[in-house]
């Protein structure tokens, strides 16, 4: 069955060090999403990507660094963690276009920088 | 950045009753709307969407589109309690990149 899969579940990471947060999916989708949850803020997009070697910035790509060295995997990467960046981080894939557009999300990733 | 607004924010409905969730968006060119459910502890997953103007009905649960109004909404016939979660209106602005609104938390008590 196609899925996504993003591991760590939960990681507790200190201030300042790095955090990478990995995900890989069996949809042979092209595009790829890094989104954080937020409670009122629902999910807010922070990188994409349309395929291997290509990483977009989203809405809020500040503090992050994206990597997608393959169709099946793109991680997102937190160089120096902060307190701000506690959050449940979302992966996704999917491809638009009509009735078949479909957007798969992993379970996410939750994050507490101390 | 893609303006999503959704109301209200969350709501409380007894069982049985009709629920209507509502989405404005902020761009006309728009295609693609999806509504999203998202369990507590849960992966947002895809519920209903819609490609045109008009009305799109699953069992209990409808969708209309007005992209003249950009508004989108999600009405819920007969709300169970296993309908309780976060709904969340999603929209397509650019071939790629889907745009999530805040969601609506919805309580349907037994």
């Amino acid at each position: 069955e196609a899925a996504v899969t993003q591991s760590p579940r939960n990681k507790v990471a200190v201030t300042g060090g790095k955090v990478t947060l990995s995900c890989n999916q069996t949809n042979n989708h092209n595009n790829m999403y890094w989104y954080r949850q937020d409670t009122g803020h629902g999910l807010r997009l922070i990188h994409y990507s349309y395929g291997a070697g290509s990483t977009e910035k989203g809405d809020i790509p500040d503090g992050y660094k994206a990597s997608r060295p393959s169709q099946e995997n793109f991680s997102l990467i937190l160089e120096l963690a902060t307190p701000s960046q506690t959050s449940v981080y979302f992966c996704a894939s999917g491809d638009a276009g009509g009735d078949n557009s479909d957007y798969t999300f992993g379970s996410g990733t939750r994050l507490l920088v101390i | 950045q893609q303006n999503v607004q959704q109301s209200p924010e969350s709501l409380i409905v007894p069982e049985g009753a009709r629920t209507s969730l509502n989405c404005t968006f902020s761009d006309s060119a728009s295609q693609y709307f999806w509504w999203y459910r998202q369990h507590s502890g849960k992966a947002p997953k895809a519920l209903m969407s819609i490609f045109s103007n008009g009305e799109k009905e699953e069992g209990r649960f409808t969708i209309h589109l007005n992209k003249a109004s950009l508004h989108f909404s999600l009405h819920i016939r007969d709300s169970q309690p296993s309908d309780s979660a976060l709904y969340l209106c999603a929209h397509l602005p650019n071939y790629n990149v889907l745009y999530f609104g805040s969601g609506t938390k919805l309580t349907v008590e037994p």
